[in-house]
């Protein structure tokens, strides 16, 4: 079936990049997307990127997607206490199209920055 | 801004009790979802709704239920609440536009014992 694969933790010195590494098996969705928990809250939509390019940057945040390997990235440039969260990489899987709403979740990152 | 409220950040509860977890949202979204999340697994979900009276399985309904009387309210009901379903539970809704964004709750943690 369907999986989309994370590491479990990050930790990084606050002003370093964080990249954080994403897997997943199923190719024939239309977005793949990160979403942010932070301590005590519910996710909310980081960024996304459509299937069909390769790079979405977005102030301090790349994403990078290679689709050939299934791969998905999300680099954090200059990385603040404030980026300490779960992040969480999710894709719609076999429905292709997102707005059948389901998705599937990677298992999340925990990114520690340390002061 | 999306507001999707849910009725407990805590709750505690004893095996083989019927637990009642509400959820409400005031966007209109057709779409709700009902995810438990647990460390090291991430979310999974267990039921999502896409009108009302409309319901669908996730991946793991079993021991749970769902209502949707009104648009704007999704239920999670455990019918007999066990230990192995002590978990972190989020309720989502998600717009019917690109790019199909999810808005969660705060969550309820709940704890069987």
């Amino acid at each position: 079936g369907e999986d989309v694969e994370q590491s479990l933790f990050l930790s990084v010195r606050e002003g370093d990049s964080s990249v954080i590494n994403c897997t997943y098996t199923d190719s024939s969705s239309t977005y793949l997307y990160w979403y942010k928990q932070e301590p005590g809250a519910g996710l909310q939509l980081l960024t996304y990127i459509f299937s069909n390019m390769d790079m979405k940057q977005d102030q301090r945040l790349t994403v990078l997607l290679n689709k050939k390997d299934k791969h998905l990235s999300l680099r954090i440039a200059d990385t603040q206490t404030g980026d300490s969260a779960i992040y969480f990489c999710a894709d719609p899987g076999g429905h292709g199209s997102s707005n059948t709403g389901k998705l599937i979740f990677g298992q999340g990152t925990t990114l520690q920055v340390k002061p | 801004d999306v507001k999707v409220t849910q009725s407990s950040r805590y709750l505690v509860k004893r095996t083989g009790e019927k637990v009642f977890l509400e959820c409400v949202q005031d966007m209109d979204h057709e779409n709700m979802f009902w995810y438990r999340q647990d460390p090291g697994l991430g979310l999974r979900l267990i039921y999502f709704s896409y009108d009302v009276k409309m319901k669908e399985k996730g991946d793991i309904p079993e021991g749970y239920s769902v209502s949707r009387e009104k648009k704007e309210r999704f239920s999670l009901i455990l019918e007999s609440a066990s230990t192995n379903q002590t978990s972190m539970y989020l309720c989502a809704t998600q717009t019917g536009i690109v790019p199909y964004e999810q808005y969660f709750g705060p969550g309820t943690r709940l704890t069987v014992t």
